[in-house]
């Protein structure tokens, strides 16, 4: 059981925006920076955001991550077939000492 | 470019150990951590801990102390992930990953599929 909660789905046409929100504590997000990756079905995770709200080298600006207080957002803009995936957000928690991410959120394209 | 290749699909009893290698290229393997993550069919990704290349320090998460051995070899830019004492519930896909911090990586393995049944 994750302690970074997110919404199981979300959804919308091609060319629209989704959000999907990652909300934990103080002990993780709420202290420490987010990254969020993206799963296509069968591949290995990549990575979107890191440090909260940067971009890695060749991901678009489509992507985008922001936070604020224990939340964390990932952004899609220009929504594409090719988005469909599951996202995932993860950081570090202080008091577990351990390596956490988000329950996931399956981006599906109408 | 940047490449972490992994070793193939396993297939172990209850009981036994696993170990899992991840060989990068494509840069200064002591320059970054490697993370090991792994993932379930069809469940989320679960952290398991990270290990300096250049020092060999190691973090594990708590729930696979006692159990999990990262180790590596600078010579041929290889890192490994030991698991023993295999259960069921430890059948899943395991990552490696170059990691920017211990909990974000930029580049991954293909994954190696691990399966443990009797």
């Amino acid at each position: 059981q994750s302690v970074l909660t997110q919404p199981p789905s979300v959804s919308a046409a091609p060319g629209q925006k989704v959000t999907i929100s990652c909300s934990g504590s103080s002990s993780n997000i709420g202290n420490n920076y987010v990254s969020w990756y993206q799963q296509l079905p069968g591949t290995a995770p990549k990575l979107l955001i890191y440090d909260n709200n940067k971009r890695p080298s060749g991901i678009p600006d489509r992507f985008s991550g922001s936070k604020s207080g224990t939340s964390a957002t990932l952004g899609i803009t220009g929504l594409q077939t090719g988005d469909e995936a599951d996202y995932y957000c993860g950081t570090w928690d202080s008091s577990l000492s351990v390596g956490v991410f988000g329950t996931g959120t399956k981006v599906t394209v109408l | 470019q940047v490449q972490l290749v992994q070793s193939g699909a396993e297939v172990k009893k209850p009981g036994a150990s696993v170990k899992v290698s991840c060989k990068a290229s494509g840069y200064t393997f002591t320059n970054y951590d490697i993370n090991w993550v792994r993932q379930a069919t069809g469940q989320g990704l679960e952290w398991m801990g990270w290990m300096n290349p250049n020092s060999g320090n190691t973090g594990y998460a708590q729930k696979f102390q006692g159990r999990v051995t990262m180790t590596r070899n600078t010579s041929i830019s290889t890192a490994y992930m030991e698991l023993s004492s295999l259960r069921s519930e430890d059948t899943a896909v395991y990552y490696c990953a170059r990691g920017l911090t211990v909990t974000t990586s930029d580049y991954w393995g293909q994954g190696t599929l691990v399966t443990v049944s009797s």
